[in-house]
């Protein structure tokens, strides 16, 4: 089983409109989670960290359900310039392994004019 | 300022060689990392090194080493290279490490073996 899992997509959305991502994971003692962004050819950037009350920064709401290991994003009103790979993103204390971030596989988000 | 630099940004060479690239952050952070990104794009941690502790994630092959002068770089050396190790390397780093820290990444070396 995948450690954090994502719809690949691409997702082709008009401009303008909201568009909403999930991604579930499997280790159930992960305790920090985030959306990455990605663009073409480029690094990873943080978008934003994910709580447990859920948590909003403009356009952008993530949500977290501990309970059933499951995060979502939530775009408002999406711009040409949201078009990126979406990376969700939860730690990884995975007991013998590498302390970094595990990644999803990222979900393609088109936005089309 | 860049806050996380690599070099090369590309590397193209043959297989066998030995290579290195090189990764230095001004951040002040006390943690670095190196990541893999596939051609499939799948983003999977390497190594996180801080001054106390280097930790490998167990399905790196041991031609893979970091080298760490000093808290600010953390250069990844590769032996023998393969076909299979052509990919996109990203170096990383945070303030102290997880569970919470922010890593911020470096923009990357594409690594092409021939």
């Amino acid at each position: 089983r995948k450690e954090v899992e994502q719809d690949p997509g691409p997702f082709n959305v008009p401009e303008g409109a909201t568009v909403a991502f999930n991604c579930t994971y499997s280790n159930s003692a992960s305790q920090s989670f985030f959306w990455y962004r990605q663009d073409c050819r480029k690094e990873p950037k943080l978008l934003m960290s994910v709580y447990s009350s859920g948590n909003e920064d403009g356009r952008f709401t993530a949500q977290l359900n501990r309970a059933s290991q499951y995060i979502s994003l939530l775009i408002r009103d999406s711009k040409l310039s949201d078009s990126a790979t979406y990376l969700c993103v939860v730690n990884s204390y995975s007991g013998g392994g590498a302390d970094g971030l595990t990644f999803g596989k990222g979900t393609h988000l088109i936005i089309q004019p | 300022d860049t806050a996380v630099s690599q070099t090369p940004k590309y590397l193209v060479t043959q297989m066998g060689n030995d290579k290195s690239i090189k990764c230095e952050q001004n951040l002040g952070h006390d943690t670095m990392y190196w990541y893999k990104q596939d051609s499939k794009k799948f983003l999977k941690i390497m190594f996180s090194y801080n001054n106390k502790e280097l930790i490998i994630n167990e399905t790196v092959p041991n031609r893979f080493s970091p080298k760490s002068p000093d808290k600010a770089h953390l250069n990844l050396h590769i032996n023998s290279l393969e076909l299979g190790d052509s990919a996109v390397y990203f170096c990383a780093s945070s303030q102290a490490g997880p569970p919470g820290d922010t890593q911020y990444f470096g923009p990357g070396t594409r690594l092409t073996v021939l």
